[in-house]
């Protein structure tokens, strides 16, 4: 595709249900990360994948958070018995390869009832 | 010591005037930087890259970076009321590939 794209734009949800949130990178980019940014906050890292390796989840803030990457392309990235703290703006963005420009999708803006 | 350190601003500038926005960081190993610009209620877009010493310039936008200083700074001339959003810094991890990012600074010109 063109761009990222992340779906869906926006979720409203019930305090303790799960949700899925889909990034779609940019076609042929190996390089994929998750963010999470509270409102007024800075991006917090979740979650980096890069082709066939191990992801680095050093940034997923407890076991209720979990992504994957299926065939090298799109991610989803799953938060489990979700609480008000999660509301946020999560951001997904693709680079090529490591160490070069990335760039983000619209984000999916989480918010927990 | 944070990983990337930028003053959160917001930095107020009048129209027509140069704007420079200042980024540290702490790990000696990087070797990528980016500023991305982020309007209110959006995503982050990229406006520069900048790999090596030096400046490197990009119509309005000049970037500098000193890796003996680990400073990396972002200058805007002819600052338009439009450019108007808040600034990030962002690196790759020497030792790792993570990308991480400062928490911004807010830029406002003044008309």
């Amino acid at each position: 595709g063109a761009g990222v794209s992340q779906s869906p734009s926006n979720k409203v949800t019930e305090k303790g249900k799960d949700v899925e949130l889909r990034c779609d990178p940019i076609s042929g980019h190996t390089a994929l990360y998750w963010y999470r940014q509270s409102l007024g906050q800075g991006l917090e890292f979740l979650i980096y994948f890069q082709g066939n390796s191990a992801p680095d989840k050093s940034g997923l803030p407890s076991d209720r958070f979990s992504a994957e990457r299926t065939g090298g392309s799109v991610s989803t990235l799953t938060i489990q018995r979700t609480q008000q703290e999660d509301s946020a703006v999560y951001l997904c963005a693709s680079s090529l390869v490591e160490q070069v420009e990335a760039f983000f999708g619209q984000g999916t803006r989480l918010t927990v009832v | 010591q944070k990983e990337v350190e930028q003053n959160s601003g917001p930095l107020s500038v009048p129209e027509g005037a140069i704007a420079s926005l200042n980024c540290t960081y702490s790990d000696r190993g990087s070797q990528s930087f980016f500023w991305y610009r982020q309007y209110s209620g959006k995503s982050p877009e990229l406006i520069m890259s900048i790999y090596s010493n030096g400046d490197k310039e990009d119509g309005r936008f000049t970037a500098q970076l000193n890796k003996a200083s680990q400073y990396v700074s972002l200058l805007i001339r002819d600052s338009q009321p439009s450019d108007s959003a808040t600034y990030l810094c962002a690196l790759y991890g020497g030792a790792t590939n993570k990308l991480i990012f400062g928490t911004g600074t807010l830029l406002a010109v003044q008309p």
